[in-house]
């Protein structure tokens, strides 16, 4: 997994409560990205992260935010958990200029209830 | 709107049945066309970067080309280990573009 780790690996919630996924990585790239994937769809982006304090939303951004205080840590955060953010969602890092290989993280599962 | 489109959504193969996944592509400007692989419950793993027309990239029993508007993942005589996912991506070029558009995959299933 690239030296990519994230937790929780698996989550129940409610709808209306806060959720927060951490992203950690041991590879010191300077970029990190937060995917979704569903049934029916392609893996698709919500934020990615170009450096500590530096992040700027993908695809499919709404209800989603983003923070990086260290370089080793990327966080997702739903403000108030829906139906449907029901979803797995990958962390991906790399290295360079951000347009070198993605390398993903083993995801997370989340169902909202 | 960069698109992909991978066929066909799902595929059965004999053991050492030899076949083909497509992945179809527009992207205004192609900066790299990505092969991953992805197995039930777990993230995609890298299998190639391909960059330009008549790149051809090997490993193992698969092989992965691109022509201008398409990439194909051959595998050549496959076994039960190789039954997994195949997801395709591209990226485009220029500053700035971080995304990957993703294919929404092939399933591979090889029969003992």
């Amino acid at each position: 997994d690239a030296g990519i780790t994230q937790s929780p690996r698996h989550k129940v919630t409610e709808t209306g409560t806060p959720v927060t996924l951490r992203c950690h990585q041991t590879e010191n790239h300077r970029y990190m990205y937060w995917y979704r994937q569903d049934p029916g769809h392609g893996l698709r982006l919500i934020h990615y992260s170009y450096g500590v304090k530096d992040t700027d939303k993908g695809e499919v951004s709404d209800g989603y935010s983003v923070s990086r205080s260290k370089t080793e840590d990327f966080l997702l955060t739903l403000e108030s958990a829906t139906s449907s953010q029901t979803s797995v969602y990958f962390c991906a890092i790399s290295a360079g200029t951000g347009q070198e290989t993605q390398y993903f993280g083993p995801g997370t599962r989340l169902l909202v209830l | 709107e960069d698109q992909v489109t991978q066929s066909p959504e799902a595929l059965r193969l004999q053991e050492g049945e030899s076949s083909s996944l497509n992945c179809s592509y527009t992207v205004s400007g192609l900066r790299g066309l990505f092969w991953y692989r992805q197995d039930p419950g777990k993230g995609p793993e890298f299998l190639f970067t391909l960059y330009s027309a008549g790149e051809e990239k090997e490993k193992e029993r698969l092989k992965a080309t691109l022509t201008k508007k398409e990439s194909f993942l051959h595998i050549t005589a496959p076994k039960p280990e190789d039954s997994a996912t195949y997801l395709c991506a591209v990226q485009a070029n220029g500053a700035g573009s971080y995304q990957l558009t993703f294919g929404k995959g092939t399933k591979l299933s090889v029969i003992p």
